[in-house]
């Protein structure tokens, strides 16, 4: 089975302040990771992904994230945030081939105090 | 190339009644997820079809049932509808099963579906 928890439902950061969102997960497989935004009243967009190779992930909007085996994380960073990144986050995981239904935390809600 | 096309955008229902919604999938991709996203959650994975098979299932019972059409469009039936099924139902799709890429899925707008 797999799973993923984030940590903090609400993150508050000033504008140009760095941003850090928290992602463990659980999987009996090597995992495929991602990061999704959603904008309110919208669907999901695809921020970034792990799937194998660089562990260090360059997403859009200045997005990135790490993965970590020996800390199962993959916490999601930006270094300067902007009043357009409040939104929802979430992190997801998935399997490989027979198992690609993705899995999502519970969110994370970013506000930006300007 | 068009996305994921989700429709009608917004529905209410009466419970007890039935539910039809609809998603066009992304040009070129054969495999369409639905997930049920309640209000203040993450999404809850209720099915995938994959070239018009049903390809796993979540947590989810009977009454949701689902269809994929030989162009990979898709619909999402809900029967006997309860108060609860009220959330923001997304469809993805994405290019199917492949070794070593794990799953990337588009996601569409949403159909947010209140039931009364």
């Amino acid at each position: 089975a797999q799973s993923v928890t984030q940590l903090g439902s609400h993150v508050s950061v000033s504008e140009g302040a760095l941003v850090l969102l928290r992602c463990n997960y659980s999987s009996s497989v090597p995992p495929y990771l991602f990061w999704y935004v959603q904008y309110p009243n919208q669907g999901l967009q695809l921020l970034l992904k792990y799937t194998t190779g660089a562990t260090l992930v360059k997403g859009i909007n200045g997005f990135e994230a790490e993965f970590k085996k020996s800390e199962t994380s993959f916490h999601l960073t930006k270094p300067s945030a902007h009043m357009s990144d409040a939104a929802e986050y979430f992190c997801a995981v998935s399997g490989d081939f027979g198992n690609e239904k993705l899995t999502f935390g519970t969110g994370t809600r970013l506000t930006i105090i300007p | 190339e068009t996305g994921v096309t989700q429709s009608p955008t917004h529905l209410i229902k009466t419970r007890g009644q039935q539910v039809t919604l609809r998603c066009s999938s992304q040009s070129g991709h054969n495999t369409v997820s639905w997930y049920q996203q309640a209000l203040g959650q993450g999404p809850q994975f209720i099915f995938q079809y994959y070239r018009e098979e049903e390809n796993g299932r979540g947590n989810f019972p009977p009454r949701f049932s689902g269809l994929q059409f030989p162009n990979y469009s898709s619909e999402l039936n809900v029967n006997a509808l309860e108060l609860d099924d009220s959330a923001l139902y997304l469809c993805a799709s994405s290019y199917g099963p492949e070794v070593g890429r794990g799953y990337e899925a588009f996601f569409g707008q949403g159909t947010r579906l209140t039931v009364v």
